[in-house]
């Protein structure tokens, strides 16, 4: 089956710096990623759209500004937590749409990334 | 809106049994997808189900299968025969409308405890 990969697996970062979370398809092109945020013994939080080539689609609540999305290329979304804090402090998880003409498109999940905020 | 609820935090199954885990949706579209993910401590989102909104049949896939109903709007996941790695979260989730870009909603997730 298809492969999302995502890196890093985990981080640790200091207070105010920022990280970023890569999320690769690697055999096939996504035009759509969505990135997903989920706190320890909770559910996935949609958190925004990323679409190749134009802005991302944030879900309410979610601060642009503080996770910015990039989609530069039909393989790659990136996920930057800009001034990171210990509330940031989650796990990532991205998930790509591979879409065949005829079928619903189907969707891949990355491994996911865990992200302390120290 | 679109909303899917899993009324069950956790459950507790002996070994070789069967069990099913609740799930229940909200949606105003015709067309919609559901779907059942199983996550290990690990983190890693695992596919097990899939059941499309004109699908006539139940779907089935090893020993996991979909008893939809929906007129009641449910989709509860069976397991039978359960083995001791089984014991996970179990996502229920609802993709809805047409085309193949839309997201994906999760609901709160039941933790299975698989017992010997």
């Amino acid at each position: 089956g298809a492969v999302v990969s995502q890196h890093p697996s985990w981080v640790i970062c200091k207070s105010g710096t920022s990280v970023k979370i890569e999320c690769r398809s690697l055999d096939f092109q996504a035009t759509t990623m969505f990135w997903y945020r989920q706190f320890p013994k909770q559910s996935l939080m949609l958190m925004a759209t990323s679409n190749e080539g134009s802005k991302a689609t944030y879900e309410q609540g979610v601060e642009k500004d503080k996770f910015l999305i990039n989609h530069a290329s039909l393989t790659l979304s990136t996920l930057t937590v800009t001034s990171a804090h210990p509330e940031d402090s989650s796990f990532y998880i991205c998930s790509a749409i591979q879409v065949t003409a005829g079928r619903a498109g189907e969707l891949f999940f990355g491994e996911g990334s865990r992200l302390t905020v120290l | 809106a679109q909303k899917i609820t899993q009324t069950q935090p956790g459950m507790f199954v002996q070994e070789k049994e069967a069990v099913t885990l609740d799930c229940t949706y909200d949606t105003s579209d015709q067309s919609y997808g559901l779907f059942w993910y199983k996550q290990p401590s690990s983190g890693e989102m695992i596919f097990l189900i899939y059941q499309g909104s004109y699908d006539e049949q139940n779907a089935t896939e090893g020993r996991y299968s979909l008893n939809f109903q929906k007129a009641r709007k449910s989709a509860n996941l069976v397991i039978s025969a359960s083995q001791l790695g089984d014991s996970a979260m179990y996502f229920c989730a609802m993709r809805g409308g047409v085309g193949g870009y839309n997201k994906l909603i999760f609901g709160a997730g039941t933790r299975l405890a698989v017992h010997p």
